[in-house]
């Protein structure tokens, strides 16, 4: 079944550690997104890639980076987690010429 | 930028009511997307929309682009529709496919 998977589901971390986010999709699709959103707030697109080697920045400022090495592959990373990097992480994925996007079932980060 | 606004807040209804939630885009767009996050996170796409209608069983949604406001209907409301409701614009001449988000609905069905 085609899908997005991302990992871990719940991350709980001390602060200066380097974490990466990990975010896999099985459809193929060129376009991938990272959005931010904090309990009970809209999402903010922090990062997305048209395909391999491509990747912006979004709306939202993001002390993090990403990378698209495979289609299918599309970490982030924080070099030095914070406190303000708590927040929950959804990557997202849409192919050429669809009009839908999937969503992962997100990253709930807590840097403490 | 883009604003887009989202009414109501919170929403609560008894099981089998009917409700129409609005989304209010303060500029033109090429791409408009529901969708519905349950309680467990989870996002999932209800509609691609930018204008018409459309219906998918219980849901039905209308973009008036001219008037730039889109509504979200859900007839026989059912307690595993709760959660929160967003709606997105893109505005993207590049087709990047780059969404900007609403506060969401926040809709609880009661049975």
């Amino acid at each position: 079944e085609a899908d997005i998977y991302q990992t871990p589901r719940y991350l709980v971390i001390g602060t200066g550690k380097k974490i990466t986010l990990e975010c896999s999709q099985t459809m193929g699709h060129d376009k991938m997104y990272w959005y931010q959103q904090d309990p009970g707030m809209e999402l903010h697109l922090i990062h997305y890639s048209y395909g391999v080697n491509s990747t912006e920045k979004g709306d939202l400022s993001s002390e993090s980076t990403v990378s698209r090495i495979r289609t299918e592959h599309f970490p982030l990373t924080l070099e030095s987690a914070r406190p303000s990097h708590t927040s929950q992480y959804l990557c997202a994925s849409r192919g050429t010429g669809s009009y839908g996007y999937t969503f992962g079932s997100g990253t709930r980060l807590t840097v403490v | 930028g883009i604003q887009v606004e989202q009414s109501p807040p919170d929403l609560i209804l008894q099981e089998g009511a009917n409700s129409t939630l609005r989304c209010n885009f303060s500029d033109s767009v090429n791409n408009l997307q529901w969708f519905h996050q349950n309680p467990w996170g989870q996002l999932i796409n209800l509609f691609y929309i930018p204008s018409g209608t459309k219906q998918n069983g219980r849901l039905s949604a209308t973009t008036v682009a001219t008037e730039r406001y889109s509504l979200l209907y859900i007839s026989s409301s059912q307690t595993t529709d709760s959660g929160v409701y967003f709606c997105a614009v893109g505005v993207s001449a590049r087709n990047t496919g780059k969404l900007i988000f609403g506060q969401g609905t926040t809709l609880q069905v009661k049975p």
